[in-house]
């Protein structure tokens, strides 16, 4: 089954404590991308990628790091989260990043306390 | 920059009844595609019409149908027959046409569907 896998799925931690959240897509899919979803501001795009070690600037990018090793994999790292960082989380991904469907995982429900 | 704007914050309807969503966008380019998501309570985003700028034909996907009216940058989604199932959130979103993928969503209209 085509799918973006994120993990995990509900995240609580404290201010400073490391973190990564994990996005797996089985489609072959050059282009991913991560985006964080907040009431009334609807998702906004963190940091994408368009291809293996190619990264770059979304629009919510503080605080966040990212890497692309692997063509299947595209990690959200936040290395020091702080309570403003709590959100909701999505991976998405799409074949080329050009104006077709994009796949999204289920989400990251995360709570930095 | 491009911005999207979704006036209604939540909409009720009746099963069976018909109930539109409103969507407008600002922006100065003449090559971008236009998509509706639902986000239904399990929090999956879910592809529910998408529609290309150079293409005059309204997009439908079954139920779901668009009137995109591009000079007044106007982008409506119309739900026919409404179901239990289609209550959700709902967000529209634009993508310039080389942008790399990058989505601009509104805030979102939240549909309930109601016996």
């Amino acid at each position: 089954e085509a799918q973006v896998t994120q993990n995990p799925r509900y995240l609580i931690t404290v201010t400073g404590k490391k973190l990564t959240v994990t996005c797996s897509q089985n489609m072959n899919h050059e282009y991913m991308s991560w985006y964080r979803q907040d009431p009334g501001l609807g998702l906004r795009q963190i940091y994408y990628s368009m291809n293996v070690e190619v990264t770059d600037k979304g629009d919510v990018p503080e605080g966040y790091k990212v890497s692309r090793k692997e063509k299947r994999n595209f990690p959200l790292i936040l290395e020091s989260p702080s309570p403003n960082q709590t959100s909701l989380y999505f991976c998405a991904s799409s074949f080329t990043g050009l104006g077709e469907k994009a796949f999204f995982g289920q989400g990251t429900r995360l709570t930095v306390v | 920059a491009q911005t999207v704007t979704q006036s209604q914050p939540e909409m009720s309807v009746q099963e069976a009844e018909t109930v539109t969503l409103s969507c407008t966008y600002d922006t100065s380019e003449s090559n971008y595609y236009l998509f509706w998501y639902k986000q239904p309570p399990s929090r999956q985003m879910i592809l529910v019409i998408r529609q290309e700028a150079y293409k005059q034909q309204n997009a439908t996907e079954n139920r779901f149908s668009v009137n995109f009216q591009k000079a007044a940058k106007s982008f409506s989604l119309k739900i026919s027959d409404s179901q239990l199932g289609d209550t959700a959130m709902y967000f529209c979103a634009f993508m310039k046409g080389a942008s790399w993928g990058k989505l601009q969503f509104g805030a979102g209209t939240q549909v309930v569907v109601t016996p």
